[in-house]
């Protein structure tokens, strides 16, 4: 199986900051990435799939980027509705695995 | 969208039933396969199996000797059962549509999910 790990496990931000979160995964998965958003209560939201593609409706703020292992999201110009927690997932080859996830807390 | 239903008790040893409503969607979409996904408490996701196409099922294998899937096509819903639960199974579970991707599963993703609902697994 494919393993996904991200870091950080959590962080603090501010209002208008700008953040970056990493996900590794443990081969080469090419671009077959994708990121969700999960806010306390509410169903999981597809963010970014395919490593950089903006799925329709999410703000431009959300960017996605890497391929091969390593891939970043990056929210710039944070919202009070951004604090949430985030989760990569390999999209390469079944069983279809996810990061322990990222939980972004306000400062 | 998605809406899951279900007890949200089980019995340690008896098999957990959830049934996933589908609206707005047909659930025989040509682009479309049908998924379940948990998530137990302080954990990361985990993808527990696919309904694909033409009644054929894809399961993780860490779960496949307990799980099963199926497809209710006339009432545009799809179902999971888990039989010999332990507590470990306590989990908010999910249903998700996973769209194809570039090569159907390649680059597939999971572009609508329902609420959750919250099994624990207890006497």
């Amino acid at each position: 199986d494919i393993q996904m790990t991200q870091s950080p496990s959590s962080l603090s931000a501010s209002i208008g900051d700008k953040v970056t979160i990493s996900c590794r995964a443990s081969q080469s998965i090419s671009t077959y990435l994708n990121w969700y958003q999960q806010r306390p209560g509410e169903a999981p939201k597809l963010l970014i799939y395919s490593a950089s593609n903006l799925q329709s409706g999410v703000p431009s703020r959300f960017g996605g980027s890497g391929s091969g292992t390593d891939f970043t999201l990056t929210i710039s110009n944070l919202q009070p509705e951004d604090f949430a927690s985030y989760s990569c997932q390999q999209s390469f080859n079944p069983p279809w695995t996810f990061g322990q996830g990222t939980k972004l807390e306000i400062k | 969208q998605l809406q899951e239903s279900g007890p949200g008790l089980v019995t340690p040893s008896e098999t957990l039933s959830l049934t996933c409503t589908v609206s707005g969607v047909s659930i025989s979409d040509d682009s479309s396969y049908w998924a379940w996904i948990r998530q137990p408490p302080g954990k990361g996701l985990e993808w527990i199996g696919l309904s694909l196409n033409s009644g054929s099922t894809d399961y993780n294998s860490s779960l496949k000797s307990r799980v099963t899937i199926s497809v209710n096509t006339s009432k545009n819903h799809f179902s999971l059962r888990l039989s010999s639960v332990t507590a470990a199974d306590t989990a908010v579970y999910y249903c998700a549509r996973m769209k194809h991707g570039v090569l159907i599963l390649l680059g597939s993703r999971f572009d609508i999910w329902g609420q959750g609902i919250q099994v624990t697994v207890s006497s």
